[in-house]
C-alpha cells in the first residue's frame, strides 16, 4: 500500500460537535482528496488540494472544510457534525505529471458515525 | 456535466460464469477511463485504465465511444473477484475524478 494513513479509523460523535479527520502521506504526492462513500451514491468528492495551502471544493463540500499546511497532511473538518455526515471517509493522493495521471492511491478509510 | 453511471448496484454470478459490469459515461471528448476495485477489508485500488489496454486479473474493458460505455468483463469469474467496483472518469481541465455509484459483485461458489 502507498504510504497513506488516516486517523482516527473509527469515530462516534454527537450531533453538533466538531470533528477533524487526518490524512497523512509519505509519498510526496502533490494532490490530495477527501471522499465520502455512501450506499447508492458511490464515492463523492468533498474537497481536494493541489498543493500546500491550495484547496478547492468538490461536489459535496457543504458542512466541510479542509486545510493543508504541509505536503504530507490534509485535514478534513466537520464544523458541526450532523447525522447526514455519517459515512465512510476516504483520503486519496495523486502524483503529478502526464504519465499515469489520475491514478489515485487511497487510504484505509475512516468510519464516522454521528448520533 | 461529466458523469459516470453504473446501472447495477448489485451483481451476482456463479463461479466460472462470464461477468460484465456496466459503465456508461457522459463526455464530449476522448475520455480516459478507469476501473477501481475495493476488496473486502482492503483499500480501494486501481484495477485497470483504458489507455493502457491491459488485462488485469483476467479483466478487460473496452471503450465504446459510440455507446459511451466502458464495460468491465471477465470470461470466467472466480470467487476472489467478489468486491466493489467503481468506474471513474477524469474531470476535464482538473486533476480529479468523478466516480460512478459502484457495483457490488458477488461470485457464488
Amino acid at each position: 500500500d502507498a504510504g497513506i494513513t488516516q486517523s482516527p479509523r473509527h469515530k462516534v460523535t454527537e450531533t453538533g460537535t466538531p470533528v477533524t479527520l487526518r490524512c497523512h502521506q509519505t509519498e510526496n504526492h502533490r494532490y490530495m482528496y477527501w471522499y465520502r462513500q455512501d450506499p447508492g451514491h458511490g464515492l463523492r468528492l468533498i474537497h481536494y488540494s493541489y498543493g500546500v495551502k491550495d484547496t478547492d471544493k468538490g461536489e459535496v463540500s457543504d458542512g466541510y472544510s479542509v486545510s493543508r499546511s504541509k505536503t504530507e497532511d490534509f485535514l478534513l473538518t466537520l464544523e458541526s457534525a450532523t447525522s447526514s455526515q455519517t459515512s465512510v471517509y476516504f483520503c486519496a493522493t495523486q502524483t503529478s505529471g502526464a504519465s499515469y495521471s489520475y491514478e489515485q492511491y487511497f487510504g484505509p478509510g475512516t468510519r464516522l458515525t454521528v448520533t | 456535466a461529466q458523469r459516470v453511471t453504473q446501472p447495477e448496484k448489485l451483481l451476482s454470478v456463479f463461479k466460472g460464469a462470464p461477468v460484465e459490469l456496466k459503465c456508461n459515461y457522459s463526455y464530449s471528448g476522448s475520455p480516459e477511463l478507469f476501473w477501481y476495485v475495493q476488496y473486502s477489508r482492503q483499500r480501494l485500488q486501481l484495477l485497470l485504465r483504458h489507455i493502457s489496454r491491459e488485462s488485469i486479473k483476467g479483466f478487460t474493458a473496452d471503450l465504446n465511444k459510440g455507446e459511451t460505455s466502458f464495460h468491465l468483463k471477465k470470461p470466467f469469474a472466480q470467487e476472489e473477484d467478489s468486491a466493489m467496483y467503481y468506474c471513474a472518469l477524469p474531470i476535464q481541465g482538473a486533476q480529479k475524478l468523478v466516480f460512478g455509484q459502484g457495483t457490488r459483485l458477488t461470485i457464488n461458489p
